[in-house]
């Protein structure tokens, strides 16, 4: 990837609703993308990895993501978030046969109890 | 395994002083990375270091500098420190192979005054 950018900056909802956050990366030759997340004074985590297979692909906690080709889409999802999940989210992708990650600006999520 | 380690956790120096940063990968690992994280710029690639070699190298001033050590452990100095250097500078490691999943230690905590 030559570029990532995250559409939502700052996201607030309520326990159990719906999550999905927008990433879309710009085409770079190999394709590997990561979703990583902050939670507040704690270091990244990765959430999960697309490197080639099955587009829809599982993490930990129960995020998933898709990756959608077409529209240089990686979009993250969790059908019911909890008060826990409150902490900054990165989409970041490898620039080309390197082990550099890019990132996008993150987007901060809270949930409301 | 122990995790990604960074050393210190936090650090205050004055303008125009220089800084080392030290950072010790998983186990096994042999490539390191490092990133800075600013409010403003979100999280940026500085460099990456595979058995001893520089990589790839980001778009940062020369005053910011890194090395490895045969045992994979991984220094950065930052020298005639700005205002701007004050930031959270990450270092991850990944295994060889073709995984680029990288794990990151907790980053030191630079503060420029």
């Amino acid at each position: 990837a030559q570029s990532v950018s995250q559409h939502n900056h700052h996201v607030i909802l309520s326990e159990a609703a719906s999550l999905e956050l927008g990433c879309n990366y710009s085409y770079g030759g190999t394709v590997n993308l990561f979703w990583y997340v902050q939670y507040p004074g704690q270091h990244l985590q990765l959430l999960l990895k697309y490197f080639s297979g099955d587009p829809l692909v599982k993490g930990i906690k129960g995020f998933e993501a898709e990756f959608i080709k077409s529209k240089f889409s990686f979009n993250l999802r969790k059908p019911s978030v909890q008060w826990s999940d409150t902490a900054e989210y990165f989409c970041a992708g490898r620039s080309g046969n390197t082990g550099k990650l890019i990132f996008g600006q993150g987007t901060t999520l809270q949930v409301k109890p | 395994k122990a995790g990604v380690t960074q050393t210190p956790r936090y650090l205050i120096k004055t303008r125009g002083q220089q800084v080392t940063l030290s950072c010790s990968p998983i186990s096994g690992h042999r490539s390191v990375s490092w990133y800075q994280q600013t409010p403003g710029q979100g999280l940026q690639f500085l460099f990456e270091y595979f058995s001893e070699t520089q990589r790839n190298k980001g778009n940062f001033p020369g005053r910011f500098s890194g090395r490895q050590f045969s045992n994979s452990r991984s220094e950065m100095n930052v020298s005639t420190l700005e205002l701007g250097d004050s930031a959270l500078y990450l270092c991850a490691s990944r295994p060889a192979g073709v995984s680029y999943e990288q794990y990151f230690g907790p980053g030191t905590r630079l503060t420029v005054t």
